[in-house]
């Protein structure tokens, strides 16, 4: 079984540009997942999908972040426009809709902006 | 809401020893548990979990945890460590009938030395 797939794995952007990036979930998996891991920290959950609607993006800052999973499939995460804070790892993560299943997370996409 | 520490931030341990890493969490209502590996530059790996039932738990690589509720913590042991074991390491609750979201702590890297 294919694992959560990423990319790009490496992203070096300078401040207050754009970047997006891309996750594509586990076959059948209708739960999708994007966590921010800053250096020393735990992942923080940003947004959680359920099909192509949003169940929880209250941690989201939607001043510069959105994201989508139009088809229901797989999903992009974009900054726009990056701070320096924003360097981080974003991970994807996907799971089956019941109770007790367990999430499956992606190798993630590192960010550095300068 | 839920939170989760785990109290050391770096464990070194001689390789074939045993090791303990220490999760505590709090929440209002019954959780899920959760312990995740990373190695570097990959994502989280489930380890074991904690759902119901007894206590103790086996995982995968020869780790187990067992949860206390009085105490309210999750710890995982190894009785015999390998070099291979060196990662980081997550602690993580998920609020039981939610709406499936982790909470992690800020992780402990686990340093095996020869």
């Amino acid at each position: 079984e294919a694992g959560v797939a990423q990319s790009p794995r490496y992203k070096i952007i300078e401040k207050r540009q754009s970047v997006a990036f891309w996750c594509n979930p586990i076959s059948g998996h209708a739960t999708l997942y994007w966590y921010q891991q800053i250096l020393g920290q735990g992942p923080k959950l940003l947004i959680q999908f359920q099909n192509n609607g949003v169940v929880d993006d209250s941690q989201l800052p939607k001043d510069r972040f959105s994201a989508e999973r139009l088809k229901g499939v797989d999903s992009t995460l974009k900054i726009q426009p990056a701070k320096l804070e924003d360097s981080a790892v974003y991970l994807c993560a996907s799971s089956v809709w019941t109770l007790q299943e367990t999430q499956y997370f992606g190798p993630g996409t590192r960010l550095l902006v300068l | 809401a839920q939170s989760v520490t785990q109290l050391d931030s770096q464990v070194p341990v001689f390789e074939e020893a045993p090791v303990e890493l220490r999760c505590n969490y709090s929440s209002s209502v019954s959780v899920y548990l959760f312990w995740y590996v990373q190695y570097p530059n990959q994502g989280l790996q489930l380890l074991l979990k904690y759902l119901s039932g007894s206590t103790l738990v086996k995982g995968i690589n020869g780790f187990e945890a067992e949860f206390n509720k009085s105490q309210t913590s999750f710890h995982l042991r190894k009785p015999s460590v390998h070099i291979s074991d060196t990662a980081e390491y997550f602690c993580a609750v998920e609020r039981s009938g939610s709406a499936r979201q982790l909470t992690f702590g800020s992780g402990t890297q686990l340093t095996v030395l020869p």
